[in-house]
Parts: C-alpha cells; sequence; structure tokens
C-alpha cells in the first residue's frame, strides 16, 4: 500500500515564476491537507480539502495561493508570483476519516526554493 | 502565547538514558493529541496518539492532563535511533503542530 505521494520533491523557481506541488493520498483516504514548514518552524496548516471541495483554508494566505483536489488526479498546491518567502518545505498530509481528530499520514514534502 | 509550546531542546542524552518532554496546549477545547517524530530534512510521521488515560507502546509512554494542558512523552532506554526531532500536535477546527524537540542519543 503506497504512502501519500508528492511530488516534485524539490522545485526551484525565481521569483515571479508559478510553483504547482502535487500529491496523491494514500490509497482509501479522501482527505488531504497541507502544510508549510519554514527552515527552523513548526509545521503550520494551511488548507484542508476532500474531493471537490475545499473544508477548510483558513492558514492559506489569501493572495497567490490556491488548492484544488479533483475528482480524479491528485491534489494541487499552485503558488502565483513566487517570492522568496514562499521558500519553504511543504508537506500534504492524508487521512481516511475526515477532520482534525484523527491521525494523519505525511508525503515526503516538495522542497520549493525561490532565487 | 503560542498555541502549542515544547521546549526546544536540545536533548542530548547516552544511550539506555529515559528522558521527558512537556508540551502545553493553550486552547482548552481541544480534542486530539498526537506525538509524531520528524526525522532532519523528511516528513513528520506519527508516533502514538495520547489518550485522556495515557497510553504505553514499547519503550514510548505518553499522557495527558487535561486541567492543565499538557501532553507528556517519556522514552525509556533511549536508542541511537531514537534521535529525532519530536513534535506535539493538538487537533481541534485545526492541527496544531509544536516547533518540536531535538533529540539526540549519544552512544
Amino acid at each position: 500500500n503506497a504512502g501519500v505521494m508528492q511530488n516534485p520533491r524539490h522545485l526551484v523557481r525565481r521569483r515571479g515564476q508559478e510553483a504547482r506541488l502535487r500529491c496523491s493520498p494514500m490509497k482509501g483516504h479522501s482527505h488531504v491537507y497541507w502544510y508549510r514548514q519554514l527552515p527552523e518552524e513548526g509545521l503550520k496548516f494551511m488548507v484542508y480539502l476532500q474531493k471537490e471541495n475545499i473544508i477548510d483554508e483558513s492558514g492559506m494566505p489569501k493572495e497567490r495561493f490556491s488548492a484544488e483536489f479533483p475528482k480524479e488526479g491528485p491534489s494541487i498546491l499552485r503558488i502565483q508570483q513566487v517570492v522568496r518567502g514562499d521558500s519553504a518545505a511543504y508537506f500534504c498530509a492524508s487521512s481516511p476519516v475526515g477532520g482534525f481528530s484523527y491521525e494523519q499520514y505525511f508525503g515526503p514534502g516538495t522542497r520549493l526554493t525561490v532565487t | 502565547r503560542k498555541e502549542v509550546e515544547q521546549d526546544p531542546g536540545p536533548f542530548n542524552v547516552p544511550e539506555g538514558a529515559t528522558v521527558a518532554f512537556n508540551c502545553t496546549y493553550s486552547n482548552s477545547a481541544s480534542q486530539s493529541f498526537f506525538w509524531y517524530r520528524q526525522d532532519c530534512r523528511k516528513e513528520p510521521k506519527l508516533l502514538m496518539s495520547v489518550y485522556s488515560s495515557g497510553n504505553e507502546d514499547g519503550r514510548f509512554t505518553a499522557q495527558l492532563n487535561r486541567a492543565s494542558q499538557y501532553i507528556s512523552l517519556l522514552i525509556r532506554d533511549s536508542k541511537l535511533s531514537d534521535s529525532a526531532t519530536y513534535l506535539c500536535v493538538v487537533g481541534n477546527n485545526d492541527m496544531r503542530f509544536g516547533a518540536g524537540t531535538r533529540l539526540t542519543v549519544k552512544p
């Protein structure tokens, strides 16, 4: 049973470009969560999605960031017009049951570097 | 005040030592509690959930004190492979991660 998959593992973008991060949840999981981890800091919740729905985006910056989880295919976290401050590790997690009372299983992360 | 606070450490202990980590949380309505471990530049991995009655998994024991709003993790007979950062996680309307406590176990 494959775990949570994320790609790419490393992504380098120049300021102003767009970054697309992909996440495929564990088999049988329909709930996906995105987190950001800045160097030497803890993980910060960004957004919680279920298939075709954004359930909670309270942690998402209001501008330039968007997320989706289509009926078919992986969840996508999209960052438009990246800036140096967007450089971080972005982790996706999935769970079989929704909400924040259950264990979440993390993917290996995408390390975004903005030059 | 941070919502989830942990002693950042580092804790440097010899093999075989017992080490304890504490974590405090500010939201009294929090409903779920977990310990994760994170190795350098890797993803967090679930270590154990924390239940009101406390729970044990081998060398690891977790306790929850709702009245004082803190969670603890005890590691007995520590191994070199226990070296990692331990993350306290509290769930309510979202998941709040502590910044982590770094543990290094030395031979």
